[in-house]
């Protein structure tokens, strides 16, 4: 089984539709959650990071953590054109020896006209 | 606020040639990770960096190694380049009064002939 379970996708949506993007992890000792937007050709960019079970949400953007079901996920409301790109899910266990994160392959999400 | 860079943007060497990529760490950050990410993939752990010292290190073979400056500045070497060496590699720092969440630079495009 792997670390890190994304649907590669690609994930189509209307644009100002709200955009649902999943993510399951094995470990249970993970600590720490994130979001990376990476578009094409670029590098990672950090856009949401969860830390406790529930909902957190920064403007358009909403990460829900459920930590019983191994489970994490990225709501895009009001999906633009500009929102296309790869969606990386990564989580870390903190410990005395460092906070490496692991990372799925990613969904890449269309948002169409 | 200077985020991270990374030098060279690309580089393309030949099979069995060594290579020294570099690294300068957000304003603030004490902390450096480097990745590597295949096409299609998501980002691999390589190594961390912290004090100086090489805190955490992921399965990479020895000719993958790095380096920590006191001004927390860092540098990853490969030598003996196998053409799979190819890829984008990512650098990323962070700190514990950011909560270790890591910001990556704009990444190294090697490429080996």
């Amino acid at each position: 089984q792997k670390e890190v379970e994304q649907n590669s996708g690609p994930l189509s949506v209307p644009e100002g539709a709200i955009a649902s993007l999943n993510c399951t992890y094995s470990d249970r000792g993970s600590q720490s959650f994130f979001w990376y937007r990476q578009y094409s050709g670029k590098s990672p960019e950090l856009i949401m990071s969860i830390y406790s079970n529930g909902d957190k949400e920064d403007g358009r953007f909403t990460a829900q953590l459920n930590k019983a079901s191994q489970y994490v996920s990225l709501l895009i409301r009001d999906s633009q054109p500009s929102d296309s790109a790869t969606y990386l899910c990564a989580f870390y266990i903190l410990t005395g020896g460092g906070n490496k994160l692991t990372f799925g392959t990613g969904t890449q999400l269309k948002v169409e006209l | 606020d200077a985020g991270v860079t990374q030098s060279p943007t690309h580089l393309i060497k030949t099979r069995g040639q060594q290579v020294t990529l570099r690294c300068s760490p957000k304003s603030g950050h004490d902390t450096v990770s480097w990745y590597q990410q295949a096409l299609g993939q998501g980002p691999q752990f390589i190594f961390q960096y912290y004090e100086e010292e090489e805190r955490q290190r992921g399965n990479f073979p020895d000719r993958f190694s790095g380096h920590q400056f006191p001004n927390y500045s860092s540098e990853l070497n490969v030598n003996a380049l196998l053409l799979g060496d190819s890829a984008l590699y990512l650098c990323a720092s962070s700190s514990l009064y950011d909560r270790y969440e890591q910001y990556f630079g704009p990444g190294t495009r090697l490429t080996v002939t």
